[in-house]
């Protein structure tokens, strides 16, 4: 069965430093999407994308956050200058045409520790 | 704007009892309702979602949800808890006004006793 995939599983970084979030959506799905689970909290919306371009973005996705599809297949996640308070972890996810009934599919995350 | 409660942050249960987790929701347009599951180290999978067909609704490893519009709820259920069924469970809202956005409640993490 497709799924979604992130890499890495895991990372750990230096205050203010960059960071790149990887994830293959399901490869005939149109949305795609990223929430973020901050640790004993819900999750949350981000942002979603579609035909190259931001859809939907909540009040978290600031200026410091980016979104890309730069190839046929990856979805990227960029935090130009990480904070302490966004260690979480990372959930991409995608819809084949982004109905409201659809069900969005997610990938296993991605683990992002900021120190 | 829709959100989304689940009452119990954590359910223990013994194996072979029946699971009940809550989730109520708020929308001021009818819903569509997600239960997903979070196994330990596993991203999230649907289990079921109601989008108005039917108010009770069959998913995976079998649980069930039901609708009720009277009380705003969709609780989940399945009559017999396997070991297997520990995990997180995530309520979830979305409401058909152009967002697409899923509203997540804030999970119940199922333990299931021998």
């Amino acid at each position: 069965e497709p799924e979604v995939t992130q890499t890495p599983s895991h990372q750990v970084t230096q205050m203010g430093q960059e960071v790149i979030l990887r994830c293959v959506p399901i490869s005939n799905h149109l949305y795609f999407y990223w929430y973020r689970q901050i640790l004993g909290q819900k999750v949350e919306f981000l942002v979603s994308f579609y035909n190259n371009e931001i859809s939907e973005k909540s009040e978290i996705f600031d200026d410091q956050f980016s979104v890309e599809r730069p190839d046929g297949s990856n979805f990227t996640l960029k935090i130009r200058s990480t904070k302490l308070e966004d260690s979480a972890m990372y959930f991409c996810a995608s819809s084949e045409f982004g109905g409201p009934a659809e069900t969005q599919y997610f990938g296993p995350g991605t683990r992002l520790l900021v120190l | 704007a829709q959100s989304v409660t689940q009452l119990g942050s954590h359910v223990s249960v013994s194996e072979g009892a029946l699971v009940l987790l809550r989730c109520n929701y708020s929308s001021s347009v009818p819903p569509y309702l997600f239960w997903y599951v979070q196994y330990p180290n596993q991203g999230l999978q649907l289990l079921l979602k109601y989008t108005s067909a039917a108010t009770l609704v069959k998913g995976i490893n079998g649980f069930e949800a039901e609708f009720k519009k009277s009380e705003t709820s969709f609780h989940l259920t399945k009559p017999s808890a396997h070991m297997s069924d520990a995990a997180e469970y995530f309520c979830a809202v979305r409401v058909d006004t152009g967002r697409r956005a899923l509203t997540f409640g804030s999970g119940t993490r199922l333990q299931v006793q021998p």
